[in-house]
């Protein structure tokens, strides 16, 4: 079974708007992922977070972590066009040598 | 760098068939990975190897075979192929268990079984 499910599925915005996107998982983790899949393409990995911290920055992203609640959110602020993409994350199912994925968001950013 | 290479990209095959999808990464990375994508299915595992001379099932083993050749290579066989086995494959890798860094992608594999 998935463990992380990231809600929303689709997300449409206009360039120059935030992009929130959420990540509920089922076990205990070590960690998760985000990760960015351009139409067609392999994913890219954008940003790792450890159980032991609760927010992450990368360039225009943001994580947060919130083990409580088994949850995670990746804010893009200032889109672009170029975000446009599916993400998803990623966790490490118990913190076993796994890494199982969510069904992802789909990022449309409008110019 | 080239990173993760999978061969072939595209596949088309009849049901019964078989094949081998080939992956090789020169990161000098310990763990392998290979996953399928279905349409809004996200990604699924089928088979990892956390070490040269290991392997394991993940999540959708059934219908696949994999061989750990060495520590560049992790190719995922499909003894007789399926409709179901339609899908497109990424193969992946990482410097150690994922629990601690990043994997790194190939391209993907296109297969569709007819």
């Amino acid at each position: 079974s998935q463990q992380g499910e990231e809600d929303p599925q689709a997300l449409s915005i206009q360039e120059g708007e935030n992009a929130t996107m959420n990540c509920s998982y089922k076990t205990s983790i070590n960690n998760l992922q985000w990760y960015r899949q351009n139409s067609g393409r392999g994913l890219v990995h954008l940003i790792l977070i450890r159980s032991n911290e609760r927010e992450k920055h990368s360039g225009r992203l943001r994580v947060t972590l919130d083990t409580s609640k088994k949850s995670s959110s990746l804010l893009i602020t200032a889109s672009r066009a170029a975000d446009t993409a599916s993400y998803f994350c990623a966790t490490d199912e118990g913190g076993s040598e796994k890494l199982v994925f969510g069904k992802g968001t789909k990022l449309t950013v409008n110019p | 760098n080239a990173g993760v290479t999978q061969t072939p990209k595209f596949q088309v095959l009849k049901t019964g068939q078989s094949m081998t999808l080939q992956c090789a990464q020169d990161m000098n990375h310990n763990s392998m990975y290979w996953y399928r994508q279905d349409p809004g299915m996200g990604l699924r595992l089928i088979y990892y190897s956390a070490s040269e001379g290991t392997t394991d099932k993940g999540e959708v083993p059934n219908g696949y075979n994999v061989s750990r050749l060495n520590k560049r290579e992790f190719s995922l066989r499909l003894e007789s192929a399926a409709p179901s086995q339609t899908s497109v494959y990424f193969c992946a890798s990482s410097e150690a268990l994922l629990i601690r860094t990043e994997a790194f992608f190939g391209q993907g594999t296109r297969l569709t079984v007819v």
